[in-house]
């Protein structure tokens, strides 16, 4: 069970906008800040989200991220079939001194 | 363009070690903290490790201290995880990734090697 919590799915057609939100604790999200990344089948992670809500350099601003308290969320608008993937927010934990990330969101574009 | 690549997985008995390399190029090495991050058959990303860019401090998940050591030699451009001690749900893809830091609690994987595979039974 992991401390940082991920739908397990979630699904769109393309050009849609979805969410995907990340539920922690105070020790981790309440407290630092999170990092999204995206994970393609075949492909190594790449950060896609950085510091809750910055795009690293080359990454389209159809992707978008927030944090409020202890939860944070990925948006993606203009859905498309290449952006199907496994997607996972991180943040450092306070008590476990390490990073946590949360159980993975399967995205599906249908 | 950053490059990172991991070497050394491979079959080990329960009980064994193994010892992974991960190489970085085209960037400062000795400027940057390292982590390792596996992910086992089926499941999802889990931290391993963790190394600043001096080499002290260095921080681990629950589930490998006390077994995992990770160490780096700046003049080889080079981090390493020594696992010993291996289990069955050692078994994973391991990935080595530059660590780019804001400060306490903030650390981001900028890049990610292609991984190296363990499979302990």
């Amino acid at each position: 069970q992991s401390v940082v919590t991920q739908p397990p799915s979630a699904s769109g057609t393309p050009g849609q906008r979805v969410t995907i939100s990340c539920s922690g604790r105070r020790s981790n999200i309440g407290s630092n800040l999170v990092f999204w990344y995206q994970h393609l089948p075949g492909t190594a992670p790449r950060l896609l989200i950085s510091r809750s809500d910055q795009r690293p350099s080359g990454i389209p601003d159809r992707f978008s991220g927030s944090r409020s308290g202890t939860s944070a969320s990925l948006t993606i608008s203009g859905l498309r079939s290449d952006d199907e993937g496994d997607y996972y927010c991180a943040s450092w934990d306070d008590s476990l001194s390490g990073v946590v990330f949360g159980g993975g969101t399967k995205l599906t574009v249908l | 363009e950053v490059q990172l690549v991991e070497s050394g997985g491979g079959l080990v008995q329960p009980g064994g070690s193994l010892r992974l390399s991960c190489v970085g190029s085209e960037f400062t090495f000795r400027n940057y903290g390292m982590s390792w991050v596996r992910q086992a058959p089926g499941k999802g990303l889990e931290w391993v490790s963790y190394i600043s860019s001096s080499g002290r401090p260095t921080y681990y998940a629950d589930s490998v201290k006390g077994r995992f050591t990770m160490s780096r030699d700046n003049a080889k451009k080079s981090a390493y995880l020594q696992m010993n001690s291996l289990r069955a749900d050692d078994t994973a893809l391991y990935y080595c990734a530059r660590v780019t830091s804001y400060g306490s609690g903030t650390i981001e994987f900028d890049y990610w090697g292609q991984g190296t595979p363990v499979t302990v039974s």
